[in-house]
């Protein structure tokens, strides 16, 4: 089983500041298997990157995945409100699926 | 649109069985895998496992002995049982679908149900 990490647990910035979150994986991964998601309070995460680099439909490119291996950053360029939210990694390679155990993005 | 609908059981009781649906709407639930997910209060995600509508399945190896998922084409729904539910069955469950081709993650999710496993 792959094991995610996610650094750092909270991330606390301004808006319009720049957010650096990290993943990283117990062992070396496929890129085209690893997924980052924004969720909100109350509401179902939302598919941000795929691929580890591909932006998802609609998604603003203020958002950008990149990494290979074991280490995978999403980098959020500037943040606006909405933004503060906590960010899932994903990874899939056969079985058991996994997630990275979330960073909160909060406000500073 | 597609889109995913959870039922909502809501409570159920220490040992008995946790039962939830998934109405799709958009899209037939014959493409694609589709996804159960939950979240403990405060917790992080969980994936459970996937159906496919031919009957193939996979599940997390945690809960593999006590979970078993369907797809009903005729309904356009597939569904989650867990057995022998304790108190840290209690979560918010999402059913999602993996996403086509090069699309290797969840694109579409369910709002999510509630359930709690209390006498």
């Amino acid at each position: 089983e792959v094991v995610l990490t996610q650094s750092p647990g909270t991330l606390s910035l301004s808006p319009g500041e720049r957010a650096t979150l990290s993943c990283r994986a117990s062992q070396s991964v496929s890129s085209s298997h690893l997924a980052w998601y924004q969720q909100k309070p109350g509401q179902a995460p939302r598919l941000l990157i795929y691929g580890a680099s591909t932006r998802a439909t609609g998604i603003p490119d203020k958002f950008n995945g990149s990494g290979s291996g074991t280490d995978f950053t999403l980098t959020i360029s500037r943040l606006e409100p909405e933004d503060f939210a906590v960010y899932y990694c994903q990874h899939y390679d056969g079985s058991p699926l996994t997630f990275g155990g979330g960073t909160k993005v909060e406000i500073k | 649109q597609v889109q995913l609908q959870e039922s909502a059981p809501g409570l159920v009781k220490p040992s008995e069985t946790l039962s939830l649906t998934c109405t799709v709407s958009g899209v037939s639930v014959t493409s694609y895998y589709w996804n159960w997910i939950r979240q403990a209060p405060g917790k992080g995600l969980e994936w459970i496992g996937y159906v496919f509508h031919s009957g193939h399945t996979k599940y997390n190896p945690s809960l593999q002995s006590r979970v078993s998922t369907s797809v009903d084409t005729s309904k356009n729904q597939f569904s989650l049982k867990l057995s022998s539910v304790t108190a840290a069955d209690t979560a918010v469950y999402y059913c999602a679908r993996w996403g086509a081709d090069s699309v290797s993650a969840f694109d579409i999710w369910g709002q999510g149900t509630m359930v709690t496993v209390s006498s």
